[in-house]
């Protein structure tokens, strides 16, 4: 497909237990991003990728959130022993550029992975 | 840091009928401004974004925004709503010089009535 993917789209944990989010970019977009929206707010950054590097992680609310893109394409959000606060949508997002150019390009968003912690 | 005001949660208009939704920000400089669109289920969309030159910016879906920096505003307009515009609309504002990190506001719900 030509947009951004994400999966699953809707996933529930027990507190606890371990998840791991998907998404899938544009193809050829150097640029990745990471969100967590919560009920009735707008998306908040966590994370940011340019290739496979992550270049900046200073959303991630604990050490128990960790993203890797390790080939530059695919990434993957993992949140360990998950809380009730967790609970959200978590949206990707891509763009064409890296850093440099990043704030100027269009963010093709994700329909997200609303994941909800019992 | 900068921050972002949708001083409505929701507005309601009737479908044919123009429509006004406001976003303030706060930040020392000119920043970068977005509006996005997200329908039920879906991921954002962008409908306009703002850096610089003219203050009157024209987006997709008819959409249109003007920054009036007097008034740290940046709202975002249509002269005539239709139903498919029903949807969650966020402004987010991204730091001027080098960030490339958007702080979104908490959304404005529109509601249209037929």
């Amino acid at each position: 497909g030509a947009g951004v993917s994400q999966s699953p789209r809707y996933k529930v944990a027990k507190r606890g237990q371990d998840v791991a989010l998907r998404c899938d970019p544009i193809s050829g977009h150097v640029s990745l991003f990471w969100y967590q929206q919560a009920l009735g707010q707008g998306p908040e950054f966590l994370t940011y990728f340019q290739n496979e590097a992550q270049l900046d992680k200073s959303g991630l609310p604990s050490d128990r959130f960790f993203a890797e893109r390790p080939e530059g394409s695919v990434s993957t959000l993992k949140i360990q022993r998950t809380q009730q606060e967790d609970s959200a949508v978590y949206l990707c997002a891509s763009s064409l550029r890296g850093l440099a150019g990043t704030f100027a390009d269009t963010q093709y968003f994700g329909p997200g992975t609303r994941l909800t912690v019992l | 840091a900068q921050s972002v005001t949708q001083p409505d949660i929701h507005i309601t208009v009737s479908e044919g009928a123009s429509l006004e939704l406001r976003c303030n920000y706060s930040y020392g400089a000119t920043p970068y401004l977005f509006w996005y669109v997200q329908s039920p289920g879906q991921g954002l969309q962008l409908l306009l974004k703002y850096f610089s030159g003219d203050t009157l910016v024209q987006g997709i879906k008819g959409f249109e925004a003007e920054f009036k920096r007097s008034q740290s505003s940046f709202n975002l307009r249509k002269p005539s709503v239709h139903w498919s515009d029903a949807a969650e609309y966020f402004c987010a504002v991204v730091a001027s010089g080098g960030s490339y990190i958007p702080t979104f506001g908490r959304g404005t719900s529109l509601i249209v009535h037929p």
